[in-house]
């Protein structure tokens, strides 16, 4: 069975440009949770898409946006990028998202703003 | 307040010993679920464990155990036997239930570093 795949893995942009970031999950799964992992903050809670609808989101700006596809695909768009955007993005995928199903994350991408 | 607690940012073990992660937690809701992941420099994070709030027995699975301590507001990792493949970052990570029980959000500690040595 594979597991949760995110493309790219690493990614350079500059400060001002935006950036798409793609999550597949594991089959049958219909949720997907976005955190942003930095040094100074850790792990943060960006957002969650369940069938195609957001569920949940985390405390950051407008700039941040996603949408999760039928097939359960989920894009991360940021805007605008800012030199504090650099960090390690993790996608999780859940069978529903509910308290005691486990989240299997993916191996991240690491996004560089210069 | 911090949600979840980890007050060990790093930690030595000898090869085939055990080890306990610490992790202490802090909710108002009653239904609450308790995971474990573990963060190899690579990047991916592995699950680990799972311990829910109404379960009666600590969860095991194979080399880690959690030791829910419920009153106490704690739910440590144990590692036995620790490989040096165990070497990683470690974060212990809360689900809320909340009224709908849609608790898809995972609120994580500021992890311990793991370090197995020869």
């Amino acid at each position: 069975k594979a597991g949760v795949t995110q493309t790219p893995r690493y990614l350079i942009k500059t400060r001002g440009q935006q950036v798409t970031l793609s999550c597949s999950p594991i089959s049958g799964h219909r949720s997907v949770s976005w955190y942003q992992q930095t040094p100074g903050q850790g792990l943060q809670f960006l957002f969650e898409y369940f069938s195609e609808t957001q569920r949940n989101k985390g405390n950051f700006p407008g700039r941040f946006s996603g949408r999760q596809f039928s097939n359960s695909r989920s894009e991360m768009n940021v805007s605008t990028l800012e030199l504090g955007d650099s960090a390690l993005y993790l996608c999780a995928s859940s069978l529903e998202g509910r308290l005691n199903t486990e989240a299997f994350f993916g191996q991240g991408t690491r996004l560089t703003v210069v | 307040a911090q949600k979840i607690t980890q007050t060990q940012p790093g930690m030595f073990v000898q090869e085939k010993e055990a080890v306990t992660l610490d992790c202490t937690y802090d909710t108002s809701d009653p239904s609450y679920g308790l995971f474990w992941y573990k963060q190899p420099s690579s990047g991916e994070m592995i699950f680990l464990i799972y311990q829910g709030s109404y379960d009666q027995q600590n969860a095991t699975e194979g080399r880690y155990s959690l030791n829910f301590q419920k009153a106490r507001k704690s739910a440590n990792l144990v590692i036995s036997a620790s490989q040096l493949g165990d070497s990683a970052m470690y974060f212990c990570a809360m689900r809320e239930g909340g009224f709908t029980g849609t608790a898809s959000k995972l609120t994580f500690g500021t992890g311990t570093r793991l370090q197995v040595t020869l």
